[in-house]
This record gives structure tokens, sequence and C-alpha cells, in this order.
């Protein structure tokens, strides 16, 4: 079962920031935080990831609470290509690597 | 580079058809991956690599085999097809030291 707790949903208005929280209270002490998401039925795309401080790419940025039992994803000017379901996930970045999905959060960019 | 390509994008199969979906990429990753995705629920891990010749079960294996003789392929095979394998596969591989995975872009099974 995945390891982390999404809204299933949220909208969002085109040019404002989207932020989308995620729980995940039992992360172990070298698990990441990683974020993908899935535009319409293509394959998941790599968004960002952290451990314990916060990150930020050309993407996204990715703030992980102090007690990294929760983190929000940003998307700072959000645009309809926006649009997508996000997956958090937590899990340990080296080694295999077994990514656990949930369901996501099914994110609506309005125009 | 064309990254991870997958074929068919779309099949039918009848119950009890075998068939196998192929994976190929081009990055030279060790790690290899195979998901499935249902209607409106995320992706499950069903088999993954860790290199050429080395394979090991996900969370949902039963029902495929896998095999893994070149860096490059991992294909999946189903052998006797059921209803309740209808779904989306993915592919997707990543480097030694990389911290993301790659995806393709799905193969569509509808078993009928």
């Amino acid at each position: 079962d995945a390891k982390t707790t999404q809204p299933p949903s949220m909208d969002c208005a085109e040019g404002r920031a989207a932020n989308l929280p995620c729980n995940h209270s039992t992360i172990s002490g070298n698990e990441y935080v990683y974020w993908y998401r899935q535009i319409h039925s293509q394959g998941p795309q790599y968004i960002i990831h952290g451990l314990k401080n916060n990150e930020t790419n050309e993407m996204a940025s990715l703030i992980i609470t102090e007690d990294r039992k929760s983190s929000t994803l940003i998307l700072p000017h959000a645009t309809l290509r926006d649009t997508a379901v996000y997956y958090c996930i937590v899990g340990i970045i080296q080694g295999a690597q077994k990514l656990v999905f949930g369901q996501g959060t099914r994110l609506t960019i309005n125009p | 580079n064309a990254g991870v390509t997958q074929t068919p994008k779309f099949r039918i199969l009848k119950i009890g058809q075998s068939m196998t979906l192929q994976c190929t990429q081009d990055m030279n990753h060790n790690y290899m991956y195979w998901y499935r995705q249902d209607p409106g629920m995320g992706l499950k891990l069903i088999y993954y690599s860790v290199g050429a010749g080395i394979t090991d079960k996900g969370e949902v294996p039963n029902g495929y085999n896998v095999s893994r003789s070149t860096t490059e392929d991992f294909p999946l095979r189903l052998e006797l097809a059921a209803p309740s394998q209808t779904s989306v596969y993915f592919c997707a591989s990543r480097g030694d030291r990389q911290e993301t995975q790659y995806f393709g872009p799905g193969t569509r099974l509808l078993v009928l």
C-alpha cells in the first residue's frame, strides 16, 4: 500500500500557484519524497525529489516539514499544460527503488 | 535518444492467448521496471530488473513472466491472458546513479 495520503482532486486558476499537499507520517529516516505527474494517459514524468531540505528546480518547488511527516509541491505559475494527476511517493533512492504509487491528486488548471 | 520505447501501443487479446510486451531503452540503464495501471488507480510494480540476467518480483507478479538477456530490452510475457490483466502497462528505466525513473508511453491491453 502507498505510504502517502493526497487529496483526490484540486483546482487552480491559470497563472496562480498550485500547492499540492501530501502526508507521509510513517516516512523512515532514509526515505526520500518524490513527486511524479501523469498527463492524460502518458507515462509518469518525474518532477522533483527531496530528503529533508526544501528543493527547487525549473518545474517546481518542494517544501518538506521539519518533522518530515508532510510536504507540499508548489507549481509557481500554473498553466493549462500542468493539468495532470500528481503522485507523491516515498521510498529509498538507491538500490532497486521500487516505487509505490497511490491514487494521486488530479489537478485541474482552469483558464 | 529515443528514451524508453514500448510496443505495441494497443492490443486486444482473447482469454487464454499469450503475448509479449516489448520494452527497449537506449540510455544504457541497468534498472528496468514493469508497472500496470488499472483505470483510476496508481501504478503497481509487476517485475523489475537490476541488470542483464537479474530479475525480481514486484507487488503484482502473478500471471506474468520477464527475462533480461540484454541491457536494452526487458520484455514482459503474458502466458494465459485473463480479463483481470486488462490494463495499461508501463515500462521504466533508471541509471545506477540516477534518482529518477524514465517511463515509456505505455501499452494498452484489452483482454476479452
